[in-house]
């Protein structure tokens, strides 16, 4: 079954333990990407990557960093998580070329930070 | 700045009526657009797009409209069922502008309630 998948589901963790969000996709797609969805905010991106070892900031980068050394896996790694980045977190891939911009998304990851 | 924006937070419709959800966008170098539906505790899916090239696209029950020289575009639902009731995000792209085309920017979605 085509998917991307998250891991973990849901966190609860303390500020300044760093942790790591996983996000893998099976459908052999170039493009991956993190979004945040906050209440009243909608979606807004973190971080995408073109292909693998090729990544950019999206507009609310400050606090994450991203990495793409395999084209299946882009995890989203908090190095001092704050509670600003509680939120609802989603990984999304889509192939390059025209349909590209139709995006699979996880199922989301529920992080909340004391 | 938004430049992707839904208005309207919620809207409730009578089951087998239209569903009407609106977006307008600032950016006119915008030039393609999705509508993503979610549902709780699971991540949003495509529905529907339009290309600027087009002013209307339909799928089945979903019908999108595109109004560029209003910056509007708008998805309709015929008829609308109970199993519509969603979040809808409308989205935004520079599809053929290289790397922009790379970043979708998302409204702040519509709640849809369709009552039986």
């Amino acid at each position: 079954e085509a998917q991307v998948t998250q891991n973990p589901r849901y966190l609860i963790t303390v500020t300044g333990k760093k942790l790591t969000v996983t996000c893998s996709q099976n459908m052999n797609h170039e493009y991956m990407s993190w979004y945040r969805q906050d209440p009243g905010l909608g979606l807004r991106q973190i971080y995408y990557s073109m292909n693998v070892e090729v990544t950019d900031k999206g507009d609310v980068p400050e606090g994450y960093k991203v990495s793409r050394k395999e084209k299946r896996n882009f995890p989203l790694i908090l190095e001092s998580p704050s509670p600003n980045q509680t939120s609802l977190y989603f990984c999304a891939s889509s192939l390059r070329g025209g349909s590209m911009r139709e995006q699979y998304f996880g199922p989301g990851t529920r992080l909340t930070v004391t | 700045d938004q430049q992707v924006k839904q208005n309207s937070p919620s809207l409730s419709v009578q089951e087998g009526r239209i569903s009407i959800l609106n977006c307008d966008y600032t950016n006119s170098m915008f030039d393609y657009f999705l509508w993503y539906k979610k549902y709780p505790a699971e991540g949003p899916t495509f529905l529907i797009s339009i290309s600027s090239i087009k002013d209307k696209n339909e799928d089945g029950r979903f019908t999108v409209f595109l109004n560029k020289s209003a910056k509007h575009l708008s998805l309709h639902i015929v008829p609308s069922q109970p199993g519509d009731s969603a979040v809808y995000f409308c989205a935004a792209t520079q599809a053929y502008s290289g790397a922009g085309s790379y970043q979708l920017t998302f409204g702040k979605g519509t709640k849809l309630s369709v009552i039986p």
